[in-house]
C-alpha cells in the first residue's frame, strides 16, 4: 500500500467549476506538499502545509494531521489550471509522493 | 534567472556506459535532492543533501551515487547503467523552515 493515496487519478471538470483533490497518508510527517506538474513537464511548489490552511489566488490547500488528510482546491477553474497535482509528504529528511491526479479543465 | 539548473536534458545511453546528470542552485539551499518519475509509480526520492558533506539515501538509492562537495552542485552519477534506470529525473533544492521547493526542468535519460 502507498504511504501517500491521492484521489482521484484523474479529473475533468468545466470551466469555473469548483475542484476538490484529495490526499491521504498513513505516516507521522513533519510536513505536506502541494506540486503541479506542467504538460510540458515542469514541477512547480504550490504549498507547504504542516498545519491548518493555506490560500494563494484561486488555490487553497488545507491540512488535517489528525485525520492525515490533505485537501488541494481551486475555485474559478481555468484550462489554464490542467495539468498534474501531486501531493508529497517530507519525514525526517524523506519524501513520499502520491501518483498524482490528472486535472483537466474545458472550456 | 535565479533557480535550479539541471542537465542535460535528454541523454540516451547503452547498457554499462557511466554518466553524471549534473544539478547546480544559486540559492544557497541548504537542503538538495535528486528523484526519479517513471509511469504509475509517481516520483521517489533517490538521494538527498542537507548541506555540503552530507548526503544520504531516499527510497530507491541503489545504482546511483552522490555527492555534495559545494553547497551550490549536487551531481547523480550512474557508474553502470541498466535500462531499470530508464526514467525521467529531476533535482530539486528548498531551505528548511520554507519548505518551498525549487525543481529542475528534469532529464528525460533512456537506457538502450
Amino acid at each position: 500500500k502507498n504511504e501517500v493515496e491521492q484521489s482521484p487519478q484523474n479529473l475533468t471538470a468545466q470551466e469555473g467549476e469548483f475542484i476538490t483533490i484529495n490526499c491521504s497518508y498513513s505516516v507521522g510527517i513533519s510536513a505536506l506538499h502541494w506540486l503541479q506538474q506542467h504538460p510540458g513537464g515542469g514541477i512547480v511548489s504550490l504549498f507547504m502545509l504542516s498545519s491548518g490552511k493555506k490560500k494563494h489566488g484561486r488555490l487553497i490547500a488545507t491540512i488535517n494531521i489528525q485525520e492525515k488528510h490533505s485537501s488541494l482546491h481551486i475555485t474559478a477553474s481555468h484550462p489554464r489550471d490542467s495539468a498534474v497535482y501531486i501531493c508529497a509528504v517530507r519525514y525526517n529528511n524523506d519524501m513520499r509522493f502520491g501518483a498524482g491526479t490528472r486535472l483537466t479543465v474545458k472550456p | 534567472n535565479a533557480g535550479v539548473t539541471q542537465t542535460p536534458k535528454f541523454q540516451v545511453l547503452k547498457t554499462g556506459q557511466s554518466m553524471t546528470l549534473q544539478c547546480a542552485q544559486d540559492m544557497n539551499h541548504e537542503y538538495m535532492s535528486w528523484y526519479r518519475q517513471d509511469p504509475g509509480m509517481g516520483l521517489r526520492l533517490i538521494h538527498y543533501s542537507v548541506g555540503a558533506g552530507i548526503t544520504d539515501q531516499g527510497e530507491v538509492p541503489n545504482g546511483y551515487n552522490v555527492s555534495r562537495s559545494t553547497t551550490e552542485d549536487f551531481p547523480l552519477r550512474l557508474l553502470s547503467a541498466a535500462p531499470s534506470q530508464t526514467s525521467v529525473y529531476f533535482c530539486a533544492s528548498s531551505q528548511p523552515g520554507t519548505g518551498v521547493a525549487f525543481f529542475g526542468q528534469g532529464t528525460r535519460l533512456t537506457v538502450v
